[in-house]
């Protein structure tokens, strides 16, 4: 079946480093890509997105890196800060609906 | 404030109870989804309705029923609660015809005792 994700359930990074959070998907169909982030107690919120013709897209401290031959995302962060611990999940658009990873929880340490 | 608003937050109940989780969005979109988040945070996709029609039902029990009285609203009612449906439940909407700009609601923690 379908499927999006890694079981890297945790990634602990220090203050100021830069984070990697990586991902794998199986649709190679797929033509758009999501991370988001989810906060304790909160719902996910949108960080960056991906379409497939695309190999890189830049935000602010943000990157996503999308490797279609491998079927490889990747979200770097960089100078991680401590609002940037949370859970990450990274999302395939599949039709009508999302389909999301099993999701990394990046724990940032001063 | 434009979100997407689910109540209860929390909601605690005994197995073999109904209960409900309302969920509305002031987005102006027109396609609204039910999604569960189990122990692990492992996401699924539940239901997902546009302008008040079924377009997605993923396998969920029967005992999930969720309602669209407009294109606004999306409830979920469950019946005969398990203690297997304790989970948080999010409902999220968007614009049918763009890929852009699911928003999330800030979940609906259900414990089933």
């Amino acid at each position: 079946g379908e499927s999006v994700g890694l079981h890297l359930p945790t990634l602990s990074v220090q203050e100021g480093d830069n984070s990697i959070i990586n991902c794998a998907y199986s649709n190679s169909a797929s033509d758009y890509f999501i991370w988001y982030k989810q906060e304790s107690g909160k719902g996910p919120q949108f960080i960056i997105d991906i379409r497939s013709n695309m190999d890189k897209r830049q935000g602010q401290r943000v990157t996503v890196l999308l490797n279609k031959t491998v079927k490889h995302l990747s979200l770097q962060i960089a100078a991680t800060q401590p609002g940037d611990s949370a859970v990450y999940f990274c999302a395939e658009v599949n039709t009508d609906k999302l389909i999301f990873g099993t999701g990394t929880r990046l724990q940032v340490f001063p | 404030d434009t979100a997407v608003s689910q109540t209860p937050k929390y909601l605690v109940t005994q197995m073999g109870n109904d209960k409900s989780i309302k969920c509305e969005q002031n987005l102006g979109h027109d396609t609204m989804y039910w999604y569960k988040q189990d122990s692990k945070k492992f996401l699924k996709i539940m239901f997902s309705y546009n302008n008040k029609e079924l377009i997605i039902n993923e396998t969920v029990p029967n005992r999930f029923s969720p309602k669209s009285p407009d294109k606004a609203h999306l409830n979920l009612h469950i019946n005969s609660l398990e203690l297997g449906d304790s989970a948080v439940y999010f409902c999220a909407s968007r614009f049918y015809y763009s890929n852009y700009g699911y928003t999330f609601g800030s979940g609906t923690r259900l414990t089933v005792v």
